[in-house]
This record gives structure tokens, sequence and C-alpha cells, in this order.
């Protein structure tokens, strides 16, 4: 079946610095890629759309400039959170689906702290 | 704007105790209906999706069905080791291919 790698699992930074979190579908190759954030006992909501070989399409008040984000292939996509703050802590997760009609599969999540 | 609804937000059962899970929604031309479980720490591992009133599936000990108002995730005898948060989330037709999610039901489910 579809697998999507994230990584690292969890990272704690210190605030000002910039983290990189890597998505990467591991048996298929994907056009689009999804980042997600949870907060805890709330909904994952959708940060961006990851497409391959253009711009990322950002969700009405996720700000650009502070998530980067590259997909620079058709199996890694990564999130750059720079310049990070206490408030970005977070549940970071990746997704991607193999084909039209196949539904999204997850990474198991980026647990992102900022002291 | 697509809208979940998920309830209840958590349930506790006992083992053998079958029960169902709500999923209301408002979507704008409905592509598909999802359920994932998710574990503690884990992203979301899908379980199912529903595309259109009337169908069911199920899978082991859980089966899902779908009206044009809500979706229900049916737990029949569940074991501890369904214990879980499961998500229901909306595919609309407006072109994107992001799901919205709902906050999810977390169940708990005792020996």
């Amino acid at each position: 079946g579809a697998v999507v790698s994230q990584h690292p699992s969890r990272v704690i930074c210190k605030s000002g610095t910039s983290v990189k979190i890597e998505c990467r579908s591991l048996d298929f190759q994907a056009t689009t890629m999804f980042w997600y954030r949870q907060f805890p006992k709330k909904s994952l909501m959708l940060m961006a759309t990851s497409n391959e070989g253009s711009k990322a399409t950002y969700e009405q008040g996720v700000e650009k400039d502070k998530f980067l984000i590259n997909h620079a292939s058709l199996t890694l996509s990564t999130l750059t959170v720079t310049s990070a703050h206490p408030e970005d802590s977070s549940f970071y997760i990746c997704s991607a689906k193999d084909t039209g009609n196949s539904p999204l599969h997850f990474g198991n999540g980026t647990r992102l702290t900022v002291t | 704007e697509d809208q979940v609804t998920q309830s209840p937000e958590a349930l506790r059962l006992q083992e053998g105790e079958s029960s169902s899970l709500n999923c209301s929604y408002t979507v704008s031309g409905l592509r598909g209906l999802f359920w994932y479980r998710q574990d503690p720490g884990k992203g979301p591992e899908f379980l199912f999706t529903l595309y259109s009133a009337g169908e069911e599936k199920e899978k082991e000990r859980l089966k899902a069905t779908l009206t044009k108002k809500e979706s229900f995730l049916h737990i029949t005898a569940p074991k501890p080791e369904d214990s879980a948060t499961y998500l229901c989330a909306v595919q609309g037709g407006g072109g994107a291919d992001g799901l919205t999610f709902g906050k999810g039901t977390h169940l708990i489910i005792q020996p």
C-alpha cells in the first residue's frame, strides 16, 4: 500500500531558528502533497497544498513567508518553519495520494516544540 | 465552506459493547467522505471512503454508512485495540483535493 514517510518525528528548537520537515512518498509518485497542522483536541487544519514543480497553494490565514514549502520532486515535499516562535509549536502532518481516486495517506507527523 | 461535526467528542465503552459514531457534514458537491483512525502521536490511518448516499463499507468490526447529511461509523463488539480517535473528513466539489476534517471522536474500549 501507499506509504508516506515523514521526518523528523520530533524536533525541539529555539525561538528564532528555522526547522525543516521532510515528507516522502516511498512507493508511489505524488504530484500533490498536503500539509496539515493539528492542535490538541482540534481538527487537522489544512495549511497548504504542495504542487510538484510549482508554487504551493496556501490556505487563508497561513503565512507563506513563515511556512515555506518546496516540492522539488515527485516523492519529496519539505515544510520549513522559519523564525519559529513558541506559538508555532504543534503537530505537523503531511499527506499524499498516488492516483486520482485513491484516498489521502498520511505520514506519522512531526511534533515541533519551540522553546 | 465545507463543515464537519463529529459526535460524541469522547466515548467510553466496555469490551463487546457495540455503538455508533456520528459525522454530520455540509459540503458543496461531495466528492468523498473519509474515515480515518488516529492513534496518539501518529498520523491518521485510512479506513474507508464513501462516495454516495446509501453506500456502506465494512472492515472487521467497523462499518461505515452514508446519507446525504451524515455518516455513521458502527463498531460491533469492540476490543481494547480499537481504542483510538476516529476522524471523519470530506472532500468537496471545489476542485481542491485537500480534506476538511472534524475534530474526531476519542474512543476508549475498556477490557
